[in-house]
């Protein structure tokens, strides 16, 4: 049982550049949701999605795009790094949207330079 | 933006004491509120999802209440193992967003 699976685990990017960091679940779950761990920060929601076809932004969600056209993936986009980008990048997914327990990916450490 | 806020921030016990944190939050607009640890190099794991003031629950060694009136949840864990050394940390639940705290770090001494 995967769970859920994030690549790449690690990623260096020059400013401006643009990449795509990969969730996917196996669990069925409707909710997936994209967060990033700053140092002395709690973890932020960037983005998040109700279903396949439905996003919703979180806290923090310029410089990321999102989509979800299944049920099983949550890719999280950035269209041009900036260093400000810098972070630690989780994926989770849950059975609901706040009332159930998430499961969360390995995450994602990316650096832009 | 909304605040939630976890005393301590970090906490050294000896093994075989019982200790407790705190997770406080607004108390207005709630709707869950969710308790996880978080060990060095892996993902946060969820410990319990309280949706109801005055929610006790238990798992094992370790109990976490709710009080969404006051706007605050207690975690315990009784008989501190080394095992349990890790960062526990809360989300707030509003119905459309989640904020987490910075976390407690636990570290049970041998």
């Amino acid at each position: 049982n995967a769970g859920v699976t994030q690549t790449p685990k690690f990623q260096v990017l020059k400013t401006g550049q643009s990449m795509t960091l990969q969730c996917a679940q196996d669990m069925n779950h409707e909710y997936m949701s994209w967060y990033r761990q700053d140092p002395g920060m709690g973890l932020r929601l960037i983005h998040y999605s109700v279903g396949a076809g439905i996003t919703d932004q979180g806290e923090v969600p310029n410089g990321y795009n999102v989509s979800r056209s299944t049920t099983e993936d949550f890719p999280l986009r950035l269209l041009s790094a900036a260093p400000s980008q810098t972070s630690v990048y989780f994926c989770a997914s849950s059975r609901t949207w706040g009332q159930a327990e998430a499961f969360f990916g390995q995450g994602t450490r990316l650096t832009v330079v | 933006i909304l605040n939630v806020e976890q005393s301590p921030q970090s906490l050294h016990v000896q093994e075989g004491d019982s200790t407790n944190f705190t997770c406080s939050f607004p108390s207005s607009n709630f709707y869950a509120l969710h308790w996880y640890r978080w060990e060095t190099a892996k993902s946060p794991e969820a410990l319990f999802v309280m949706t109801l003031n005055g929610d006790e629950k238990k798992k094992g060694r370790i109990s976490a209440t709710l009080n969404t009136k006051e706007g605050y949840s207690y975690l315990y864990i009784k008989g501190s193992q080394p095992e349990d050394s890790a960062t526990y940390l809360c989300a707030f639940h509003t119905g459309n967003q989640f904020y987490f705290g910075t976390g407690t770090s636990l570290t049970v001494i041998p």
